[in-house]
């Protein structure tokens, strides 16, 4: 069973900031919050993750909340080419484990 | 450039007929798995394998072998395809370290007619 919850769809104008929203209320404490993409059925994008302190890369930030029950995937510009399903997964950070992709959120920016 | 490459990326082929999908990565990963997409379904793991001849099953093995006689190298095998084999393949790789990411090919759509 999934143990996210997604918004299925969101839309943002090119150029703002998009906040994508994830709710995992049965996060363990070993349990990470990774963030992957899919544009129109390419591989998945790994994004960025983050255990319970905020991160932020080149691609995004991550802001984990402090009870860990949430988190929100930050966009800070968002392109067209950012267009893309969005997937929030939650995982034991052991090697060999399967990512288990949920439905997902599909952003969709327009000019 | 660090990449997963996996080949085909498309094929139409008729049910029976062996066929091998290849995927390699150049990234020195310990790490390498083959997930399958389908609509309403996601992504689902089919086989991974931990380093060089250690392979295990994932969520859907049923009709597919895979190999791991080389660190870079590691085919999915369709011994006799058949139509509920028609997918969108992903093949992944990652060190086998903590905290790493995954790694995605481009995919290889199959079609079992």
């Amino acid at each position: 069973d999934a143990k996210t919850t997604q918004p299925p769809s969101m839309d943002c104008a090119e150029g703002r900031a998009a906040n994508l929203p994830c709710n995992h209320s049965t996060i363990s404490g070993n349990e990470y919050v990774y963030w992957y993409r899919q544009i129109h059925s390419q591989g998945p994008q790994y994004i960025i993750h983050g255990l319970k302190n905020n991160e932020t890369n080149e691609m995004a930030s991550l802001i984990i909340t402090e009870d860990r029950k949430s988190s929100t995937l930050i966009l800070p510009h968002a392109t067209l080419r950012d267009t893309a399903v969005y997937y929030c997964i939650v995982r034991v950070d052991q090697a060999g484990t399967a990512l288990i992709f949920g439905k997902g959120t599909t952003l969709s920016v327009s000019s | 450039e660090a990449q997963v490459t996996q080949n085909p990326r498309y094929l139409i082929t008729v049910t029976g007929k062996k066929l091998t999908v290849t995927c390699s990565q150049n990234m020195n990963h310990e790490y390498m798995s083959w997930y399958r997409q389908d609509p309403g379904l996601g992504l689902r793991q089919i086989y991974y394998s931990m380093n060089v001849e250690v392979t295990d099953k994932g969520d859907v093995p049923e009709g597919y072998k895979v190999s791991r006689k080389e660190k870079r190298n590691f085919p999915l095998i369709l011994e006799s395809p058949s139509p509920n084999q028609t997918s969108l393949y992903f093949c992944a790789s990652s060190p086998r370290r903590l905290n790493q990411p995954q790694h995605f090919g481009d995919g290889t759509r199959l079609s079992i007619l």
